[in-house]
């Protein structure tokens, strides 16, 4: 199956700080670009769709100026937490999906776990 | 209510057992239905989907839609040890492209 990559896995950082994480589609182009939150025991939570070249729709209640999100080619899209705190400690998770995308389509990374002290 | 409801378990079977996971939606635009395995600290892989009413096997998984019940089920015969892990289901209505989540299930099949 097609494989979706993110970088970095894991990453603990100050209060404060910002934070980046890479989303690539290794061996196709994703016209789409999801990214999710995952809190302990909870369910993956939409946070925002990219599609490439245009800005990312946001879901309700992200916060679009401190979760930035950049789709700049068919195969790599990137999130950026800004000004990060302890309560944005969570398991990002970033899915793909080809310009023909159907429901099976859809690839999901192996997560970034964040921590913020 | 949520859009889609699952028991988060924990729900430990013995080896060889046949596991039954399941989930309820309210919307009833949902079309597609998927089952995702979910290692700890790793990314949901796709176990299967459907998008009709019916059963749609696959080696030991069968996936079951009952759309006039809103409701779906995923069963996993003769469980192994290497079966342990969160079970997702999600729901897509296409056109939006969003996957909507269960909280998973955590299975834990003992040796």
């Amino acid at each position: 199956g097609a494989v979706v990559s993110q970088h970095p896995s894991r990453v603990i950082c100050k209060s404060g700080t910002s934070v980046k994480i890479e989303c690539r589609s290794l061996d196709f182009q994703a016209t789409t670009m999801f990214w999710y939150r995952q809190f302990p025991k909870q369910s993956l939570m939409l946070m925002a769709t990219s599609n490439e070249g245009s800005k990312a729709t946001y879901e309700q209640g992200v916060e679009k100026d401190k979760f930035l999100i950049n789709h700049a080619s068919l195969t790599l899209s990137t999130l950026t937490v800004t000004s990060a705190h302890p309560e944005d400690s969570s398991f990002y998770i970033c899915s793909a999906a080809p310009e023909t995308m159907d429901a099976e389509t859809q690839y999901f990374g192996p997560g970034t776990r964040l921590l913020v002290l | 209510q949520k859009e889609v409801e699952q028991d988060p378990g924990p729900l430990s079977v013995p080896e060889g057992a046949i596991v039954s996971l399941n989930c309820t939606y309210s919307n009833s635009a949902f079309q597609y239905f998927m089952w995702y395995r979910q290692y700890s600290r790793k990314g949901p892989e796709l176990l299967m989907y459907t998008y009709s009413s019916g059963n749609k096997e696959d080696g030991r998984f069968t996936a079951q839609v009952d759309k006039s019940s809103k409701y779906i089920s995923l069963f996993i015969r003769d469980s192994q040890p290497s079966d342990s892990a969160t079970y997702l289901c999600a729901m897509f209505q296409s056109g939006t492209y969003k996957y909507i989540f269960g909280t998973g299930t955590r299975l834990k099949v003992l040796a």
